[in-house]
């Protein structure tokens, strides 16, 4: 089946630490996207990436690294120095800049 | 300015009813335009599509796009109880580099059986 997958579904973090959070996709798209999204709020561009081995900063980069080595996988790293990592994390996907964008089921990740 | 506005809610219709949803947006010269459905917990999933003026129907679902008003709609027909969601509306930004779509914060649909 084609589609997004995210890993994991839930994640706890102490604060101080790094987690990092998966995301594939299987449907050759070019670009993919993390956003992040807050109870009752819109969602909110983290990092995108329209190209293997490139990537840029969207509206709330700070605290959070990503890298692109292969078209398939996005990964996100929810850095220590974000202060406030709780939130729902969705990845998307598409063919580009004006496509339709597929999203993953998304991580929830709570800070103890 | 990027922007998208939509009403966040709730917007509260009785079952078998048409749900409107409205969407505004600031830049005139955007191009693409998508309604996706977040349940709660989940993730958007997309509803419908459309790039040019006038209505696109799939099923109980109709898009309006108006252009010149900077307007896109959703129109939800026999609305069900299944159709209480929230509703993202999604513009493509034209000239804006490689900026990515511009979501609005959500409406809030509450169909009542």
């Amino acid at each position: 089946d084609g589609g997004i997958t995210q890993s994991p579904k839930y994640l706890f973090r102490k604060e101080g630490q790094n987690v990092t959070l998966s995301c594939e996709q299987n449907l050759n798209h070019d670009a993919m996207y993390w956003y992040r999204q807050d109870p009752g709020q819109g969602l909110r561009l983290i990092y995108y990436s329209q190209i293997v081995n490139d990537f840029q900063k969207g509206d709330i980069a700070e605290g959070y690294s990503v890298s692109r080595e292969k078209k398939e996988s996005f990964p996100l790293t929810v850095t220590s120095a974000q202060k406030n990592p709780t939130a729902f994390y969705l990845c998307a996907s598409n063919r580009g800049r004006a496509d339709t964008q597929y999203f993953g089921p998304g991580t929830r990740l709570t800070v103890l | 300015q990027k922007e998208v506005e939509q009403n966040s809610g709730p917007l509260s219709v009785p079952e078998g009813a048409i749900a409107s949803l409205n969407c505004t947006y600031s830049d005139r010269g955007s191009q693409s335009f998508f309604w996706y459905r977040q349940y709660s917990g989940k993730s958007p999933e997309l509803i419908m599509s459309i790039y040019s003026n006038g209505d696109k129907e799939d099923g109980r679902f109709t898009a309006q796009l108006n252009k010149a008003s900077q307007y896109v709609s959703l129109l939800i027909r026999d609305s069900q109880p299944s159709d209480s969601a929230t509703y993202l509306c999604a513009v493509n930004v034209r000239n804006s580099g490689n900026t990515p779509l511009v979501f609005g914060k959500g409406t809030r649909l509450s169909v009542i059986a």
